[in-house]
């Protein structure tokens, strides 16, 4: 099936640093979604995207839509320990309601 | 109380064993989804439902069978569990604004 490339695949930053992953995908969205997974859990939603080159904020986290609306971009600014976990991108088209998700990109922070 | 909750959170069982894992939800969306997670794999789709006499297969149904018993309610049966099938498995839903919640997941182990 298809999958989302997602990068990078893990990550280690010290905290009080800035973090950016990435997503694209072969095929255009109309949505995209990022989330994050601790363990143990399920995926949390973090931020929604719904139009092309919008940027939408929620705290520390920043994500946008790409304009070719084949990627989409999350950003963490400031990172702190209890950002660690797994961050996962999804995207969907209008009318279908099924979710094509990334392999996820794994952050770990250094104190 | 979370909207989305998964029962058991963690299962071990014998390979040729019938089990059945539920989700319900409390925020009234009618479609609900059900996936497999494997490590460093993303969410992969085994059965989806956008209402209660709607139901469908997504990209591993094989080896897999689903109930919608009620708009609030979507049960994942394993038919004759084998082991490749140990993952961990999330139910999810969907309302109007195209985002997906997630419930907490349940930890299969197949001996």
């Amino acid at each position: 099936g298809q999958q989302l490339n997602q990068s990078p695949q893990s990550m280690f930053i010290q905290e009080g640093e800035d973090v950016s992953m990435n997503c694209t995908s072969s095929s255009i969205f109309n949505t995209w979604l990022w989330y994050k997974q601790e363990p143990g859990e399920g995926p949390v939603l973090l931020i929604a995207l719904y139009k092309a080159g919008e940027l939408t904020s929620n705290g520390r986290l920043t994500a946008q839509f790409g304009i070719t609306r084949k990627d989409s971009f999350l950003n963490i600014s400031a990172s702190i320990p209890s950002d660690v976990g797994i961050y996962f991108c999804a995207g969907t088209t209008s009318g279908t309601y099924k979710y094509i998700f990334g392999t996820g990109t794994r952050l770990k922070v250094l104190a | 109380d979370a909207d989305v909750t998964q029962t058991p959170r963690n299962r071990i069982t014998k390979t040729g064993k019938r089990i059945m894992l539920e989700c319900s939800q409390t925020k009234g969306h009618d479609r609900m989804y059900w996936y497999r997670q494997d490590p460093g794999l993303g969410l992969r789709l085994i059965y989806y439902s956008f209402d209660v006499k709607d139901i469908n297969k997504g990209e591993i149904s094989d080896g897999y069978s689903v109930s919608r018993q009620a708009q609030a309610k979507f049960s994942l049966s394993l038919e004759s569990a084998i082991p490749n099938q140990t993952a961990l498995y999330f139910c999810a839903t969907s309302g109007g604004e195209e985002t997906q919640y997630f419930g907490p997941g349940t930890r299969l182990l197949v001996l």
